[in-house]
């Protein structure tokens, strides 16, 4: 069973830019996640997709940051303009049903400068 | 509200056994365990679910206390490739939303 895809796997982007991440979660998972990981901390939830709907988006900074899951199944994180606080691992996950273990992607590891 | 993990970090022989300890202040409906190793992804270790059902690695061993908000995870006769970072992962039973806490890091020694 293929695992959860994400790309690109590194990003490096100038503050002011923009730049976008796309997930491919596992095949018949409804419930899709993308996590932000500064260094030294556990990930944090940036938004949860049921299907192609929005579950929670409390923690998305929605002045620079947006996400989409077309068709429920791949999705795509953006974030316009970039800052240096952004800096980060972004992770994706994928679970069959929500409240269920999750599965995580590579991961993209971005470098604001 | 994020849950308190304990200790910050470990270091161990092979062979020793360690506690992870996971505390909460909300009801919670489970209890998730995810081990990351450097500049990898966590991976899914066990879940834990109110009413007592678990699931997970065989190898692993972990329990979770409903009246006291608070799991420990059990790592026995410890090897090398239990090194990495252990986040354990909570769901209120209000929100449903799986909040992780800060990590304990494992460094296992030959």
């Amino acid at each position: 069973e293929a695992g959860v895809a994400q790309s690109p796997r590194y990003k490096i982007i100038e503050k002011r830019q923009s730049v976008a991440f796309w997930c491919n979660p596992i095949s018949g998972h409804a419930t899709l996640y993308w996590y932000q990981q500064i260094l030294g901390q556990g990930p944090k939830l940036l938004i949860q997709f049921q299907n192609n709907g929005v579950v929670d988006d409390s923690q998305l900074p929605k002045d620079r940051f947006s996400a989409e899951r077309l068709k429920g199944v791949d999705s795509t994180l953006k974030i316009q303009p970039a800052k240096l606080e952004d800096s980060a691992v972004y992770l994706c996950a994928s679970s069959y049903k929500s409240r269920d273990e999750q599965y995580f992607g590579p991961g993209t590891r971005l470098t604001v400068t | 509200q994020q849950p308190v993990q304990s200790p910050q970090a470990v270091i161990l022989r092979e062979g020793e056994d360690a506690v992870i300890n996971c505390s909460s202040s909300k009801a919670l409906y489970s209890v998730h365990w995810y081990r990351q190793k450097h500049g990898e992804a966590p991976v899914f270790l066990m879940i834990l679910l109110k009413g007592g059902e678990q699931k997970g690695h065989e190898k692993i061993s972990a329990s979770f206390n409903e009246k006291k908000q608070q799991s420990s995870l059990y790592l026995t006769a410890s090897q090398l490739s239990y090194s990495g970072t252990y986040f354990c992962g909570t769901v209120s039973s209000n929100t449903g939303k799986l909040i992780f806490g800060q990590g304990t890091t494992l460094q296992v020694k030959p």
